[in-house]
């Protein structure tokens, strides 16, 4: 199975700490995504690094990818309450399909 | 519209019973993805769509899972005798080519009483 594996499955921290997620997968990929869900319904897209990526940056998030360990992770900076949700990653290979796994649960205490 | 939209937002409906769900993808996009989660699990990829048909339905369940797009723009997911397994919320994505980031509805809640 090409599922990501996230890990811790829950975190909590204070608002202003930084929230490292990790994720490991099994085979190999063309690039890993990040996403966030709030309250069990849609998710959001955050950030996709290719598989020739080590590392990418978008705002607060910070993903780094190291392919000959399988594993990526999620680096949020600074954090907020509103940074509250599921976070899962996808790992994608030739095909389309993302294929997830539990997630972590982030909670931002104020 | 802007984003991807799925109706109904919510559904309830006896075992044994016949549901329709639809997704309106983001215009343009030539790829579409169905997904179900259930509570405490990520989302299970069902079914993708490439312009009109089926590239990947090995998501599919069972034959009781059916879907269609056949104007390579809204898709509905069939779902003939529906099971109290089923209950779930579904999730349709879609995107501009079937590799990069998915843009997700906010589902559908079907509940099977």
């Amino acid at each position: 199975s090409q599922q990501g594996e996230e890990d811790p499955q829950a975190l909590s921290i204070q608002e202003g700490e930084n929230a490292t997620m990790n994720c490991s997968y099994k085979t190999s990929i063309n690039n890993l995504q990040w996403y966030r869900q709030n309250s069990g319904r849609g998710l959001v897209h955050l950030i996709l690094i290719r598989s020739n990526e080590r590392e990418k940056h978008s705002g607060r998030l910070r993903v780094t990818l190291d392919t000959s360990k399988k594993s990526s992770s999620l680096l949020i900076t600074a954090s907020r309450a509103a940074d509250t949700a599921s976070y899962f990653c996808a790992p994608q290979t030739s095909g389309s399909r993302l294929t997830f796994g539990e997630g972590t649960q982030l909670t931002v205490n104020p | 519209g802007a984003g991807v939209s799925q109706t109904p937002s919510n559904k309830v409906t006896e075992k044994g019973k016949y549901v329709e769900l639809r997704c309106d993808p983001i215009s343009g996009h030539t790829a579409l993805y169905w997904y179900r989660q259930s509570l405490g699990q990520g989302p299970e990829f069902l079914i993708y769509f490439q312009g009109t048909g089926a590239a990947d339905d090995s998501g599919l369940p069972n034959d009781r899972f059916f879907a269609v797009r056949p104007e390579g723009s809204v898709s509905t997911l069939k779902i003939q005798r529906t099971e109290r397994g089923d209950s779930a919320v579904y999730l349709c994505a879609s995107s501009a080519a079937g590799q990069g980031g998915q843009y997700f509805g906010p589902g559908t809640r079907l509940t099977v009483t």
